[in-house]
């Protein structure tokens, strides 16, 4: 594709729901990250994927924050009983390498939890 | 740790002039990466311009240059001829070790007056 795609653009959900957010990187990027932006704020790294393998969740903020990336493409963030604190809009970015390179972002997801 | 400072939540300029932002960094890492990314108000981040830390050159795209100084971990952006498009929030962002996440700071608004 041209670009990083995210979707949905937005979500409210109410606060318990679970959702899914997606994101499709550029075709053939091997380094995948999900970062989390609250308004007014610089984004926050939350998980990196290389590949299909998942190999750093350390900036995940509780157990009800999972993501996947099963055949090293398209990858989803889930958010299991969702919690006002979780409204931010989360950016999804693909690079071509690991290491230094440039990371190409998406739109965004932005998430709002009533 | 990594932290990335930025001290001007907001900054204004003319239109044609010029204006710096200002960051500043904390890294234990040797090996690293500094960044400046754009978001425009849709919130698609844009990479503007990006310094390799053991490079004593500044980097420059155009009418963007940047002044590293490594010593004093700082890393400022200069835009010339300022234009309209222009106008967005700019992100300072380091990364280090093999995975290559990206630190934010908190970002600087800019404003474009015609």
């Amino acid at each position: 594709g041209a670009g990083v795609s995210q979707s949905p653009r937005y979500k409210v959900a109410k606060r318990g729901q679970d959702v899914a957010l997606r994101c499709d990187p550029i075709s053939g990027h091997v380094s995948l990250f999900w970062y989390q932006q609250a308004l007014g704020q610089g984004p926050e790294f939350l998980t990196y994927f290389q590949n299909e393998a998942q190999l750093d969740k350390s900036g995940l903020p509780s157990d009800r924050f999972f993501a996947e990336r099963p055949e090293g493409s398209v990858s989803t963030l889930k958010i299991q009983r969702t919690q006002q604190e979780d409204s931010a809009v989360y950016l999804c970015a693909s690079s071509s390498q690991r290491g230094h390179n440039e990371q190409f972002f998406g739109p965004g997801t932005r998430l709002t939890v009533l | 740790a990594q932290t990335v400072t930025q001290s001007q939540p907001e900054m204004s300029v003319q239109e044609a002039e010029t204006v710096t932002l200002s960051c500043t960094y904390d890294t234990s890492e040797s090996d690293y990466y500094l960044f400046w990314y754009k978001q425009p108000p849709s919130r698609q981040m844009i990479l503007v311009i990006r310094q390799e830390a053991y490079k004593q050159q500044n980097a420059t795209e155009n009418r963007f240059s940047v002044n590293f100084q490594k010593a004093a971990k700082s890393f400022s952006l200069k835009i010339s001829d300022s234009q309209l498009g222009d106008a967005a929030m700019y992100f300072c962002a380091s990364n280090g070790g093999s995975q290559g996440n990206l630190i934010f700071g908190k970002g600087t608004k800019l404003s474009v007056k015609p």
